[in-house]
């Protein structure tokens, strides 16, 4: 267990519809990072947010979005959903981003989506 | 870019040890994670490197190379629970991102 929570554990939407998921960061952590894995690949940085504010981005639309709170819990929300956003989304929180072994990732378990 | 390179599948036997490859682009190198992922499962971090050498933890060990943007996991004693994939990922000076490679899945055989 890493303390990280996600919210919700699995998903099914259709296209063209909106989804909001939810993570909790481990008690410490201030940044926390999302990933979209797809089966049988490594997951793909989305975006990473440290203190409330998006620290880097990684190749995906602006249809993908994310908030982090005051608390550091974070929200990643996809707009207008495709066949090929059908995957496990990771979040992963750590402590800052200066580099080092703080800098290591603790997930969460994850939400799988399903978009029909 | 920035590509990690891992096989994508091994097998090894039961007991014995394995050693599972990652090369990257060594320009703007700023730190190596190890994870493993069982099926439908999160990652969990097994190791960071970021100066050369060995760091050893129990049967698992890493290796980093940052000359030869080369790093490997080696396994010992090999137990079925070691089947998984594994992650290598890196952290680029450049941008702060963590990019991880597509995985190497380990099949353990009795």
């Amino acid at each position: 267990e890493t303390g990280v929570t996600q919210s919700p554990t699995h998903l099914i939407k259709t296209r063209g519809q909106q989804v909001t998921l939810r993570c909790s960061s481990q008690s410490g952590h201030n940044t926390v990072s999302w990933y979209q894995q797809a089966l049988g690949q490594g997951p793909q940085f989305i975006f990473q947010y440290y203190r409330e504010e998006e620290n880097g981005r990684g190749n995906f639309p602006p249809r993908f979005s994310g908030l982090q709170f005051p608390n550091y819990s974070s929200e990643l929300n996809v707009n207008a959903l495709e066949l090929d956003d059908s995957a496990l989304y990771l979040c992963a929180s750590s402590w800052g981003t200066s580099g080092g072994l703080e800098e290591t990732q603790y997930f969460g378990p994850g939400t799988r989506l399903l978009v029909l | 870019g920035q590509n990690i390179d891992q096989p994508t599948e091994m097998t090894a036997t039961e007991g014995a040890i394995v050693q599972i490859n990652c090369t990257y682009q060594t320009s703007g190198f700023n730190g190596l994670f190890w994870y493993q992922q069982h099926a439908g499962e999160a990652p969990t971090f097994l190791s960071y490197n970021v100066l050369d050498g060995l760091e050893e933890k129990g049967r698992f060990s890493s290796f980093l190379s940052r000359s030869k943007g080369y790093s490997y996991l080696l396994l010992k004693e090999l137990q079925m629970k070691d089947s998984a994939s594994y992650l290598c990922a890196v952290k680029w000076r450049r941008d702060d991102k963590i990019i991880f490679g597509k995985g190497t899945r380990l099949h353990i055989l009795p």
